[in-house]
C-alpha cells in the first residue's frame, strides 16, 4: 500500500510565476488536507478537501492560492503569480479517520 | 485565538536521558490531540488522545492528556539518538475539520 505522495520534492519558481504542487492520497482514502511549513513554524492549516468539494478553505489565503481534489487524479495546491514569502515546504495528509498520513512534502523556493 | 503552544522550543540531551515534552492548548471542547514526530521529512503519527488522565504507550514513548488543565506531555525514556527530531502536537478545533499545529519542541540526541 503505497503512502502519500507528492510532486515535485522540490520546485523552483521565479516571482510572478505559477507553482503547481500535487499530491495522491493513500490508496482508499478520499480526503486530503493541505499544510504550509514556514522555517522554525510549525504546520499551518491551509485546506481540507474531499473529492470534488472544499470542505474548509479557512486557512488558505484568498489571493493566488487555490486547491482542487477532482474525481480522478492528484490533488493540487495552486499557487499563480508566487512572491518569494511563498517559499516554504508544503505538506498534504491523507486521512480516512483520525490518523492523517502526511507526504513527504514539496519544497518550494522563489527567486 | 485558538492556539497551541510547545515547550520547550528546543532541548539537548543525552543518550539515556529521559524528556518530557510540554503541549498546552487555548481551544475549549476539541475532538482529539495529536502527537506526531517529524524528522527530515514527514511528521509521522504517534499518539491520539481524546480522554483526560489515560496514558498511551508506545514502547519508549508515552503520553497524557490534562483537560481540566489544558495541556499535555509527551515522554521519552532512555532516549536514543533516533529520537533526535522535531515534535508537534496539533489539535482539532471543535466543530470542524482543522487542526491547529504547535511549533514543535526540536529534541537532539547526544551519542
Amino acid at each position: 500500500n503505497a503512502g502519500v505522495m507528492q510532486n515535485p520534492r522540490h520546485l523552483v519558481r521565479r516571482r510572478g510565476q505559477e507553482a503547481r504542487l500535487r499530491c495522491s492520497p493513500m490508496k482508499g482514502h478520499s480526503h486530503v488536507y493541505w499544510y504550509r511549513q514556514l522555517p522554525e513554524e510549525g504546520l499551518k492549516f491551509m485546506v481540507y478537501l474531499q473529492k470534488e468539494n472544499i470542505i474548509d478553505e479557512s486557512g488558505m489565503p484568498k489571493e493566488r492560492f487555490s486547491a482542487e481534489f477532482p474525481k480522478e487524479g492528484p490533488s493540487i495546491l495552486r499557487i499563480q503569480q508566487v512572491v518569494r514569502g511563498d517559499s516554504a515546504a508544503y505538506f498534504c495528509a491523507s486521512t480516512s479517520t483520525y490518523e492523517q498520513f502526511f507526504g513527504p512534502g514539496t519544497r518550494l523556493t522563489v527567486l | 485565538e485558538d492556539k497551541v503552544v510547545q515547550s520547550p522550543l528546543s532541548l539537548v540531551v543525552h543518550e539515556g536521558d529521559t524528556v518530557t515534552l510540554n503541549c498546552s492548548y487555548e481551544v475549549t471542547n476539541f475532538r482529539s490531540l495529536l502527537w506526531y514526530k517529524q524528522e527530515k521529512k514527514a511528521p509521522t503519527f504517534l499518539f491520539m488522545l481524546t480522554s483526560s488522565g489515560i496514558e498511551k504507550k508506545s514502547g519508549r514513548l508515552s503520553s497524557i492528556l490534562d483537560k481540566k488543565e489544558l495541556f499535555s506531555i509527551l515522554n521519552i525514556t532512555a532516549t536514543q539518538t533516533g529520537d533526535s527530531a522535531i515534535y508537534l502536537c496539533a489539535v482539532e478545533l471543535p466543530g470542524t475539520y482543522k487542526y491547529i499545529f504547535g511549533t514543535g519542541t526540536r529534541l537532539k540526541v547526544l551519542a
